[in-house]
């Protein structure tokens, strides 16, 4: 069964730091490209960045780009976000969701996550 | 960047009746695009993508179509645990992938 299981949220105050994970499971991670997605409280979801199989392709949100970056340790099968210079606006749930088509773009999402909520208040 | 808007924003209907949303783009995203639902307190579940293929495990009362900027999400008969927010997505230009804004289907 395929699981992603995100974690690393919580309450950080704007300008400050923090770091997802997302521990997959049940397939082979590896040959997966991934990405994360988010919603604020009682919104609609936005994409925030893709990471191919290998790492060589990224992209990134304009709302997020040079302050979030992606990685993943194919490894330990998992997937992060690094979250810096965080604002009031980054308030949102994050999830982890598995890119379903391979075509080293970022395309439609089979698999989420159940989130995790990032805070960003004073 | 590709802005999807969905209407209506909020469709009451009655168990057993047909559900018809629609999902427009603002430029062409010829048939890449998917259809999620999304219910309280949960993830969002793929059910449609490449504007009309259902995605394993979604029931067949599920239909999509369309192509270019105009596409439309069908629920036959709808049943208690389809009343849900439903949300267009278009993956022909990125980045970024867009979303729209979410239809919530609601008990009439």
């Amino acid at each position: 069964e395929v699981q992603l299981v995100e974690s690393g949220g919580g309450l950080v105050q704007p300008g400050g730091s923090l770091r997802l994970s997302c521990a997959a499971s049940g397939f082979t991670f590896s040959s997966y490209e991934m990405n994360w997605v988010r919603q604020a409280p009682g919104k609609g979801l936005e994409w925030v960045s893709y990471i191919s199989s290998s790492h060589s392709t990224i992209y990134y949100a304009d709302s997020v780009k040079g302050r979030f970056t992606i990685s993943r340790d194919n490894a330990k099968n998992s997937l992060y976000l690094q979250m810096n210079s965080l604002r009031a606006e980054d308030t949102a749930i994050y999830y982890c969701a598995r890119d379903a088509a391979g075509y080293l773009a970022p395309y439609y999402f089979d698999y989420w996550g159940q989130g995790t909520l990032v805070t960003v208040s004073s | 960047e590709i802005v999807m808007t969905q209407s209506p924003a909020t469709l009451s209907v009655s168990p057993g009746e047909r559900a018809t949303l629609s999902c427009r783009a603002s430029q062409s995203v010829s048939s890449n695009l998917a259809w999620y639902q999304q219910k309280p307190g949960q993830a969002p579940r793929l059910l449609i993508y490449g504007a009309s293929t259902r995605a394993t495990g979604a029931p067949a009362r599920f239909s999509g179509g369309g192509s270019g900027t105009e596409f439309t999400l069908t629920i036959s008969s709808l049943q208690s645990e389809d009343f849900a927010v439903y949300y267009c997505q278009q993956y022909n230009n990125w980045p970024p992938l867009t979303f729209g804004g979410g239809t919530k289907v609601e008990i009439k």
